[in-house]
């Protein structure tokens, strides 16, 4: 079945400085993988998502990375601010690619920037 | 453009109740998915509906059921509550035309089971 570790569980980080999430999935027929971001008494907030025939996508302070050999895709922020500071989700739609409307998340990282 | 709205936003039940969700997906999606968000279980997905008909289920006890209407709209039942059936359950809508596009989330209905 479906299965998505996420690393780290915490990340604490100075203002300015860049923050990494690493996500790995196990069903290979995943082919969209989104990343959310989660502020406290809110709903996650889709951030930046990339398809498999993409191995990289920017979007300013953005990017994420894909690796469909070895399965795993990365979350980089650079320049972090202090509201950047949320739990960020890494998900994959592995339903054999027929929907993005179900996904499978990964635990999740707080992500904490002091400024 | 709304987006996904989910009323009520708070919810408090009795162990033993049922109670439903509501869900209104962002104009034009024909998508609507549900998850349970848990400290523990974290995010899990338990049903999605496209064009009123089930798409996908999670792996959910059948007490947890869902229903689309022809307007989108959904809305998830869960009879019989239990204490462990507290959680934040969030609905996301996505899908326009033909295609796949991307899953956007509602604000959630916190559910405390007494």
């Amino acid at each position: 079945g479906e299965n998505v570790e996420q690393h780290p569980s915490t990340l604490s980080v100075q203002e300015g400085d860049s923050a990494v999430i690493k996500c790995t999935y196990s069903d290979s027929a995943s082919n969209y993988f989104p990343w959310y971001k989660q502020e406290l008494g809110k709903g996650p907030q889709l951030i930046i998502d990339i398809r498999s025939n993409v191995g990289e996508k920017k979007d300013q302070r953005i990017a994420v990375t894909l690796n469909k050999t070895a399965k795993h895709f990365s979350l980089h922020i650079t320049e972090t601010q202090p509201e950047d500071s949320a739990v960020y989700f890494c998900a994959e739609n592995g339903a054999g690619g027929t929907s993005y409307g179900k996904l499978t998340f990964g635990q999740g990282t707080i992500l904490t920037v002091h400024p | 453009k709304a987006g996904v709205t989910q009323t009520p936003r708070y919810l408090i039940k009795t162990r033993g109740q049922q109670v439903t969700l509501s869900c209104s997906p962002i104009s034009g999606h024909r998508s609507v998915s549900w998850y349970q968000q848990t400290p523990g279980q974290g995010l899990q997905f338990l049903f999605e509906y496209f064009s009123e008909t089930q798409r996908n289920k999670g792996n959910f006890p059948g007490r947890f059921s869902g229903r689309q209407f022809s307007n989108s709209r959904s809305e998830m039942n869960v009879s019989t509550l239990e204490l462990g059936d507290s959680a934040l359950y969030l609905c996301a809508s996505s899908g326009t035309g033909g295609g796949n596009t991307e899953a956007f989330f509602g604000q959630g209905t916190r559910l405390t089971v007494v």
